[in-house]
């Protein structure tokens, strides 16, 4: 159980163009979402958090603008890199929690999307 | 600052050794977990430990948690070649109404065969 599936696993895009990604909790509701970025050899940095039907709660020194987060569904949230550029390479990583709020560190990863922006 | 930090940063060992990561972290935490991750994938949840535990044994998996120190470490007992992987810590930090996570930088691990 507590499957959390991202599509897609990689995607090259060219520079200007936005890109999707889609995080989906299979076998379980999930109320809270967070989405992760990983530079290669690096560590997780969390991007920001969602909770379904409300706005996302973005961290410092994320553009909120440039990184559209949706969760408009209890198993389905996503996450659009708009007018994307090289240094948005990255690998996104999505994580998806039955739990809200403060209850939320039960947290089921995604396998991860690694974007490249040629 | 990374609130977690593991070390050493890359450990290289024989299959079959144990092997033993370290995590220190900065502020007062409710939880702290370790996760593995193999190249390019995503996570894979190893244990959890409550600030209030002080070891959790998981299969050939030891934590131990010492608050006092802010510190944590993994022992990997028998290791096995399909051990080679990352491994981070993560720790709970409050941040309004919602749970957050901070990973550390973690740790290479390679077991050789």
């Amino acid at each position: 159980g507590a499957v959390v599936s991202q599509h897609p696993s990689w995607v090259i895009c060219k520079s200007g163009t936005s890109v999707k990604i889609e995080c989906r909790s299979l076998d379980f509701q999930a109320t809270t979402m967070f989405w992760y970025r990983q530079f290669p050899k690096q560590s997780l940095m969390l991007m920001a958090t969602s909770n379904e039907g409300s706005k996302a709660t973005y961290e410092q020194g994320v553009e909120k603008d440039k990184f559209l987060i949706n969760h408009a569904s209890l198993t389905l949230s996503t996450l659009t890199v708009t007018s994307a550029h090289p240094e948005d390479s990255s690998f996104y990583i999505c994580s998806a929690s039955p739990l809200p709020g403060q209850s939320a560190y039960e947290q089921y990863f995604g396998p991860g999307t690694r974007l490249t922006v040629t | 600052s990374q609130q977690g930090e593991e070390d050493p940063q890359a450990l290289s060992i024989q299959e079959g050794e144990n092997a033993t990561m370290n995590c220190s972290y900065k502020t007062s935490i409710n939880n702290l977990q370790w996760y593995r991750q193999n190249s390019g994938r995503g996570l894979v949840h190893l244990i959890l430990i409550r600030s209030n535990e002080r070891e959790k044994h998981s299969g050939r998996l030891r934590v131990t948690l010492d608050t006092s120190k802010k510190s944590s470490s993994l022992l990997i007992t028998a290791s096995r070649a399909a051990d080679t992987a990352s491994y981070f810590c993560a720790t709970d930090a409050s941040g309004g109404s919602n749970y957050k996570l901070t990973f550390g930088k973690g740790t290479l691990l390679t077991v050789n065969p």
